[in-house]
């Protein structure tokens, strides 16, 4: 069974810009979840989706938003890009609503 | 708001030596979760753990939840270089979102 997939792996942008990370779960795993990932902040939860719908959401600006479609893949929108945003980004798949969580690669976005 | 704390920040041993980390909280969880991550790649799902009290071993790792289920430790014995990581634990709880712990990094030495 193939695992979390997650692309791109790897963005750089500039201070303004937005971007659109994407992410397709476990096959028959409902579930995905967005976690930011920094140095000095560890491990934060961004949002979870559950057969489209957003579940829960963590304490993140307006400017992090997310959607899943109806074959479960998930996207992320970041918009108006600022320094701090550079990160580690994880998506994180499970069977049900709050599950056993399987990672993927993470995107690593820079931003300039 | 429920935290997670896990010591130690660091760990640097010698290849064989035992070690054990450990994840504490004054919240109490339904279940938790052990993860290790290698740099650049997300985190791998260890283990598990739902009941209070309860240990489950993986190979050289044991696992252990608190009976109050507010606490767990790993345990490795006789590390080895391809254990090095960061350790990382995560709680839940009924209706809420996965809280996670700062991780320990541990390497070990060849």
């Amino acid at each position: 069974k193939a695992g979390v997939t997650q692309t791109p792996r790897y963005l750089i942008k500039t201070r303004g810009q937005q971007v659109t990370l994407s992410c397709s779960p476990i096959s028959g795993h409902r579930s995905v979840s967005w976690y930011q990932q920094t140095p000095g902040q560890g491990l934060q939860f961004l949002f979870e989706y559950f057969s489209e719908t957003q579940r829960n959401k963590g304490n993140f600006p307006g400017r992090f938003s997310g959607r899943q479609f109806s074959n479960s893949r998930s996207e992320m929108n970041v918009s108006t890009l600022e320094l701090g945003d550079s990160a580690l980004y994880l998506c994180a798949s499970s069977l049900a609503a709050r599950g056993e969580q399987f990672f993927g690669p993470g995107t690593r976005l820079t931003v300039l | 708001t429920q935290l997670l704390e896990q010591s130690p920040q660091f760990l640097s041993i010698q290849e064989g030596e035992n070690l054990t980390v450990y994840c504490n909280s004054s919240s109490v969880f339904s279940s938790l979760q052990w993860y290790r991550q290698e740099p650049g790649e997300g985190p791998v799902l260890l283990v598990t753990v739902v009941t209070g009290g309860e240990v489950k071993k993986l190979k050289r790792l044991t696992f252990q939840f608190g009976d109050a289920r507010k606490d767990s430790s790993l345990h490795i014995t006789a590390a080895q270089p391809g254990d090095t990581g960061l350790y990382l634990c995560a709680g839940a709880n009924y209706g809420q979102n996965f809280v996670f712990g700062p991780g320990t990094r541990l390497s070990v030495l060849p």
